[in-house]
């Protein structure tokens, strides 16, 4: 069994409606993270959370938000979705061992969510 | 800020062929590095990476090595082979103040590898 999940894998869905992505990790991480990925612009950053009491955002957070329920459970909300939220979205996790940003992410497979 | 670029792709090569990946950096302070690789339908999964100045990193062939004086972490395969297409992404993690712990990713290259 994968250890990043994310639902769903495809959404499609109208500009006003309201969306949440949800992603699930088995792997015992604290930290987890938002990315939306977009042709010619590599992962930005959307928000991340430390640990469960801590959330933070990242460089793209306008119109977006999150919720950590649980150290394994992080999901993504877009409130009103809009054309330009049209965009592959991924979690990732991360568990820091030694002090340093040394740690590896572990990416889930991915949301393609399309905003008509 | 921190960022980093990539080569502008598509990068289309014959099997056997030598692979580079060119990728540079700018950030505060020494970075940690690191090459992902998207295969068709995937999310990321790490390749490589480099923690301090002069490490090669090394997975599968693939090899690259900080350059500190250079500012780059360019990605090399003496020999690619058709799985190997996929999307390469160079990535550093922040040593910066809140930036602490984050990646910041270059925007990848697209590499197809013919038979």
């Amino acid at each position: 069994d994968a250890d990043v999940t994310q639902t769903p894998r495809n959404r499609i869905t109208k500009t006003g409606k309201r969306i949440m992505l949800e992603c699930s990790q088995t792997k015992g991480h604290d930290r987890m993270y938002w990315y939306r990925q977009d042709p010619g612009l590599g992962l930005r950053l959307i928000y991340y959370s430390f640990d469960v009491k801590d959330i933070n955002k990242g460089e793209i957070s306008d119109g977006y938000s999150v919720s950590r329920q649980a150290q394994a459970k992080f999901s993504l909300s877009l409130e009103s979705a809009i054309p330009n939220q049209t965009a592959l979205y991924f979690c990732a996790t991360s568990d820091p061992t030694s002090g340093r940003a040394t740690d590896t992410q572990y990416f889930g497979p991915g949301t393609r969510l399309t905003v008509l | 800020g921190d960022s980093v670029t990539q080569m502008e792709g598509p990068v289309t090569l014959s099997e056997e062929a030598f692979l580079t990946i060119n990728c540079t950096y700018t950030a505060t302070g020494y970075p940690s590095l690191f090459w992902y690789v998207q295969y068709p339908g995937e999310g990321l999964q790490l390749l490589l990476k480099a923690t301090k100045a002069d490490d090669k990193g090394s997975n599968k062939g693939f090899e690259a090595t900080y350059r500190k004086e250079t500012t780059s972490f360019h990605l090399e395969k003496g020999s690619v082979q058709v799985s190997d297409s996929a999307v390469y992404f160079c990535a550093l993690s922040s040593l910066s103040g809140t930036s602490y712990g984050k990646l910041t990713f270059g925007q990848g290259t697209i590499l197809t590898v013919h038979p």
